[in-house]
């Protein structure tokens, strides 16, 4: 079968780093999304991986390894705001998007 | 510009009965997906529709179903409710390109909370 597999809470302090993993198994790969869920509200996109390697894009940075079936999103400089539920999601062989549980972050002062 | 609207966003049905959910995508976004929440689980993908057509379907029973209208307008209906269908139903959209599971974003909205009673 397909899975993705996300920490289902972690906590950080304001002002620090968090790194959120994602691990996946699928029929094949065509690209990984992050999206941040706030409590009650839509899903906004964060980003898009194909390629391995880092993309960086301000406080928020996503990692891929195809070859481990690994991501991680690479949060700095925590604001509360970044308290949130973040989504990880995978494209299969069939463009078909398996999505992760959610990690739910928790920022403390 | 409007984002996604869904309606309504608050829900309350018995077992039995019989529900219909709307979504009304990005003006311009022609591909409209469904998907549907629960606590502890991701995602999981009901439908996807393009002009009208679907062209996606996930591994959901016949009691859910859905159509799209010819502006992109589109409606999620789920018969003989039962008390596993409480969650919630998102509704995306994402532009013109090559589809909703390509490198195109979706653009989501806030969803309609459905709890069956």
């Amino acid at each position: 079968g397909q899975n993705i597999d996300q920490p289902t809470e972690m906590t950080a302090t304001e002002g620090a780093i968090v790194q959120i993993n994602c691990t996946y198994q699928t029929s094949g790969f065509n690209g990984l999304f992050w999206y941040q869920q706030h409590a009650g509200e839509a899903p906004t996109f964060l980003s898009y991986n194909v390629l391995d390697g880092l993309e960086e894009k301000g406080r928020f940075s996503s990692f891929l390894s195809r070859s481990k079936g690994y991501s991680y999103l690479l949060l700095k400089e925590l604001q509360m705001k970044d308290s949130a539920s973040y989504l990880c999601a995978v494209i299969d062989s069939n463009y078909q998007l398996i999505w992760g549980a959610g990690t739910k972050l928790i920022i403390k002062p | 510009k409007a984002g996604v609207t869904q309606t309504p966003r608050y829900l309350i049905k018995t077992r039995g009965q019989q529900v219909t959910l709307s979504c009304s995508p990005i003006s311009g976004h022609r591909s409209v997906s469904w998907y549907q929440q629960t606590p502890g689980q991701g995602l999981q993908f009901l439908f996807e529709y393009f002009s009208e057509t679907q062209r996606n379907k996930g591994n959901f029973p016949g009691r859910f179903s859905g159509r799209q209208f010819s502006n992109s307008r589109s409606e999620m209906n789920v018969s003989t409710l039962e008390l596993g269908d409480s969650a919630l139903y998102l509704c995306a959209s994402s532009p013109p390109g090559q589809g909703a599971f390509s490198n195109e974003k979706l653009f989501f909205g806030s969803g309609t909370q459905l709890s069956v009673l």
